[in-house]
């Protein structure tokens, strides 16, 4: 099973501020994607394949990395931004494994 | 507009069962893979289960496994999950998830979930 590694556990910025979120996985993966997930929402796609932005998602989002390592960033923090963040991998073999989230909250 | 929308949750019984139910339209449910994924309290997304489009090939986590069972009805478009042999630790929200064509296991699309509480 691939674990992946989300850092930090808590990003505590102001809107306006650029936003970092990592991930590294246990081993390479073939597929990556990043969700934003607000309390009592159902999940949102942002980022497949790792860079590719899902439809409608604003370009201030924007993904990188290959193999083991890969970064969510988020360039000028909008409000409505501050959720949680969690990277899946996916396309190889079961289980498609989630990293334990990011929070992203107002400081 | 893809909709996807849970039903069956509630209270279960430790040992006991229940089936979570899955109605999806706005796209060609046939041709994509669906998954379960669930989140328990205070915790991050869990991917429990998958189901291919085509051939009903099924994956399951080891959490689950031998006790879960994921199935659809494609003249249905309807997604299910049979659970069985409940713990207290399958206490979460499960969410239903679209799959993208190309590739299976990533979520394009996600239902807003449905409620198990498993206790007695």
């Amino acid at each position: 099973e691939i674990v992946l590694t989300q850092s930090p556990a808590t990003l505590s910025l102001s809107p306006g501020e650029r936003a970092t979120l990592s991930c590294g996985a246990s081993q390479s993966v073939s597929y990556l994607a990043w969700y934003q997930h607000k309390p009592g929402l159902a999940p949102r796609l942002l980022i497949y394949d790792a860079s590719s932005r899902a439809t409608g998602i604003p370009d201030r989002f924007s993904g990188s990395g290959s193999g083991t390592d890969f970064t969510l960033t988020i360039s000028r923090l909008e409000p409505e931004d501050f959720a949680v963040y969690y990277c899946q991998q996916y396309g190889g073999s079961p289980p498609y494994t989630f990293g334990q989230g990011t929070k992203v909250e107002i400081k | 507009e893809t909709q996807l929308l849970e039903s069956g949750g509630g209270l279960g019984q430790p040992g006991g069962s229940l089936r979570l139910s899955c109605a999806a339209s706005g796209f060609t449910f046939s041709s994509h893979a669906m998954s379960w994924v669930r989140q328990a309290p205070g915790q991050g997304l869990e991917w429990v289960s998958l189901i291919s489009g085509s051939d009903g090939s099924t994956n399951y986590a080891d959490s689950v496994k031998g006790r879960f069972i994921i199935s659809r009805d494609n003249s249905k478009n309807t997604l299910y999950l049979q659970m069985n042999s409940l713990r207290a630790e399958d206490t979460a929200v499960y969410h239903c998830a679209q799959s993208g064509v190309r590739v299976v296991g990533g979520v394009i699309n996600w239902g807003q979930g449905t409620l198990v509480t498993v206790s007695s």
